[in-house]
């Protein structure tokens, strides 16, 4: 069975500082994505990342994909209170049947303060 | 619109109630999925339908939960005999099953903004 596991779960940062959240999956995975959900909101599509060593970047975010040591990160540069969400990474089933069905990591809730 | 409708945004229910929740996907996505996000969770899979077969169910916590997509576009995702433990945001998200010309399939998934059950 897949497992997705986030860490940290919380995350309070200052403004202006950097920090990097990890996405460790348990089994091997073919595409990895990234979304953001403010809260009442649905989730918003962030980053794709569809191979070994893939990594995309919008504005202050940064996504990253290491399928060999299953592991993928997303990197906040120079903080600013608009990016307070709480962010989700999912993993999708490699090959054989698979039909684009994504499990999910429990959620980075990230609080920006001045 | 062009994106991912559900309706209704907001359910409350009495326990023993029978609930339907329903789904309009993105005009041309063959692939529908139904999600269960309880608070402070990530979403966790319940079914998937490519058109109107329903081609994993594996996800659906009992048999109380049913969901169907008879012409293969909006689907209905129905729950019966309602539990307080079925209280959640029920997200519905498309894709497209083949990609465009030329391009590579990302296998992205479209979410709704989600119904959100609360049993009493």
């Amino acid at each position: 069975e897949l497992k997705v596991e986030q860490n940290p779960l919380f995350l309070s940062m200052q403004e202006g500082k950097n920090y990097t959240i990890y996405c460790n999956y348990s089994t091997t995975s073919d595409r990895l994505y990234w979304y953001r959900q403010d809260p009442g909101k649905s989730l918003e599509s962030l980053f794709v990342l569809l191979s070994n060593g893939a990594v995309k970047q919008e504005g202050r975010l940064m996504a990253s994909l290491d399928t060999k040591a299953r592991l993928s990160t997303l990197h906040i540069t120079a903080a600013v209170h608009d990016l307070s969400a709480t962010y989700f990474c999912a993993v999708r089933t490699a090959g054989g049947t698979s039909y684009g069905k994504l499990t999910f990591g429990q959620g980075t809730i990230l609080t920006v303060h001045p | 619109g062009a994106g991912v409708s559900q309706s209704p945004r907001y359910k409350v229910a009495k326990r023993g109630q029978d609930v339907a929740l329903r789904c309009d996907p993105i005009s041309g996505h063959v692939s529908l999925f139904w999600y269960q996000q309880a608070l402070g969770q990530g979403p966790e899979f319940l079914t998937y339908f490519q058109n109107e077969a329903q081609l994993d169910k594996s996800g659906l916590p009992s048999d109380r939960f049913f969901a169907e997509r008879p012409e293969g576009s909006v689907s209905t995702l129905k729950i019966q005999r309602t539990q307080q433990e079925d209280s959640a945001v029920y997200l519905c998200a498309s894709s497209l099953a083949l990609s465009p010309a030329g391009l590579p399939n990302t296998g992205e998934l479209f979410f709704g903004e989600g119904s959100r059950l609360t049993v009493l």
